[in-house]
């Protein structure tokens, strides 16, 4: 299973744009990068998924270099509800287990 | 779509007694489910994989005898945990994923607090 490594915490402040990064050198051919939320007392939440390039939905984007050993999650214009803990993490095959690591804890300020 | 519930969302138990939690995938069917513990300011640890209509697997160091999974159904994931003691206390976060996505989708948790 691929490790990943965030930095443990960040603050930034309402309206900002937050990037948050994770490295995976050991990503394999078939490995997707997934991120969640977490918010004190409830189970994760699926936030975006990518494989290479870029990847963008109404909450996220995600962007993956070439050699993918690295990912960053970008969260626009950030509010203080966005004020939790994200993960980064690999996935292997589709329904297989997951690894969390320690997660970011983004705190966003006013 | 992709709804996981979990229930109950706490309880509070006296120690020796068994806690069954139950898991439900409400709009689709999940093959698997995944049973983790997470501690005050820690990450999710995994603790077992759970499979339709077979036995679960559990990680390094986690007591199977203790944490009874049973996957009767592919929409109902329960874990008992038995003779509960004070250090079983923690959230207790399932998982469930739908065949053909590599996304999970996480349950509420359960707060279990053993006295």
């Amino acid at each position: 299973l691929a490790k990943t490594t965030q930095p443990i915490s960040m603050d930034s402040y309402e309206g900002q744009e937050v990037n948050i990064t994770c490295s995976h050198n050991n990503i394999a051919t078939n490995d997707y990068i997934t991120w969640y939320q977490q918010f004190p007392s409830q189970g994760p939440r699926f936030i975006i998924q990518g494989y290479k390039t870029k990847v963008t939905n109404e909450v996220a984007s995600l962007f993956i270099p070439a050699d993918r050993k690295s990912s960053t999650l970008s969260l626009p214009r950030v509010s203080l509800s966005d004020t939790a803990v994200y993960y980064c993490l690999v996935e292997s095959n589709a329904g297989n287990m997951l690894t969390f690591g320690g997660g970011t804890r983004l705190m966003v300020k006013p | 779509g992709a709804v996981v519930s979990q229930h109950p969302s706490r309880v509070i138990c006296k120690s020796g007694t068994s806690v069954k939690i139950e898991c439900r995938s409400l709009d689709f069917q999940a093959t698997t489910m995944f049973w983790y513990r997470q501690f005050p300011k820690q990450s999710l640890m995994l603790m077992a994989t759970s499979n339709e209509g077979s036995k679960a697997t559990y990680e390094q160091g986690v007591e199977k005898d203790k944490f009874l999974i049973n996957h009767a159904s592919l929409t109902l994931s329960t874990l008992t945990v038995t003779s509960a003691h004070p250090e079983d206390s923690s959230f207790y976060i399932c998982s469930a994923s739908r065949q053909g996505s590599r996304a999970q989708y996480f349950g509420p948790g359960t707060r279990l607090l053993v006295l």
